[in-house]
């Protein structure tokens, strides 16, 4: 079974700086996704950004990247030039992929990021 | 975007009244919904897969004739909670996965409050 790992419960940042979020996940599985979602105080999940396995690139999306190390397993969330409004709960989250149908998305503990003014 | 709605957002019941909440695809066709609970301040807890026109698919531990799950159109998913007790009070959230696609778009939301 995969599980996830998220071992930061909460973090805290000043506005302007840079925060990483740590992930490590635990599968045999080869072709599978890779996801951090944000939830802000309103309770409504926003995906922030998706990483496919068989990439190697990281991906990135505005003030958001990644580092994916997949033989470690580890799959770590960077935010740049944080933002009052990026103070929310997130969730690393694993999806296992089996031919061309996807599985259930197993979701993290969570961190909780404070964005200091 | 994609959009998903959940209808109440809030809901105040008595115990033993069931209450239905509703998860609907404004703009695209979920063959598969799921449900999700959630206590304060923990992750998400999958409680069952709906996929159009079959039974769900529950996790371990959830109540299937509690927690009633029908999926009868491609944009609309219902979750009954029957004969609900205080202890079902929670946050409940949809999400639904495009047909054909992998990303799932979640729904706002709904608190449950049974008194």
């Amino acid at each position: 079974a995969q599980t996830v790992t998220q071992s930061q419960p909460e973090m805290s940042v000043q506005e302007a700086e840079t925060v990483t979020l740590s992930c490590t996940y635990d599968t045999s599985e080869s072709n599978y996704y890779l996801f951090w979602y944000k939830q802000p105080p309103s309770r409504q999940m926003i995906l922030v950004i998706r990483q496919e396995a068989y990439k190697q690139q990281n991906a990135t999306e505005n003030r958001f990247s990644v580092n994916f190390q997949k033989a470690a397993k580890s799959f770590s969330l960077k935010i740049s030039d944080s933002q009052l409004g990026d103070t929310a709960m997130y969730f690393c989250a694993f999806m296992k992929r089996s031919g061309t149908s996807y599985d259930k998305v197993i979701f993290g503990p969570g961190t909780s990021l404070s964005v200091i003014p | 975007g994609a959009v998903v709605s959940q209808h109440p957002s809030r809901v105040i019941c008595k115990s033993g009244t069931s209450v239905k909440i509703e998860c609907r695809s404004l703009d695209f066709q979920a063959t598969t919904m799921f449900w999700y609970r959630q206590f304060p301040k923990q992750s998400l807890m999958l409680m069952a897969t709906s996929n159009e026109g079959s039974k769900a698919t529950y996790e371990q531990g959830v109540e299937k004739d509690k927690f009633l799950i029908n999926h009868a159109s491609l944009t609309l998913s219902t979750l009954t909670v029957t004969s609900a007790h205080p202890e079902d009070s929670s946050f409940y959230i949809c999400s639904a996965r495009e047909t054909g696609r992998y990303t799932q778009y979640f729904g706002p939301g709904t608190r449950l409050t049974v008194l």
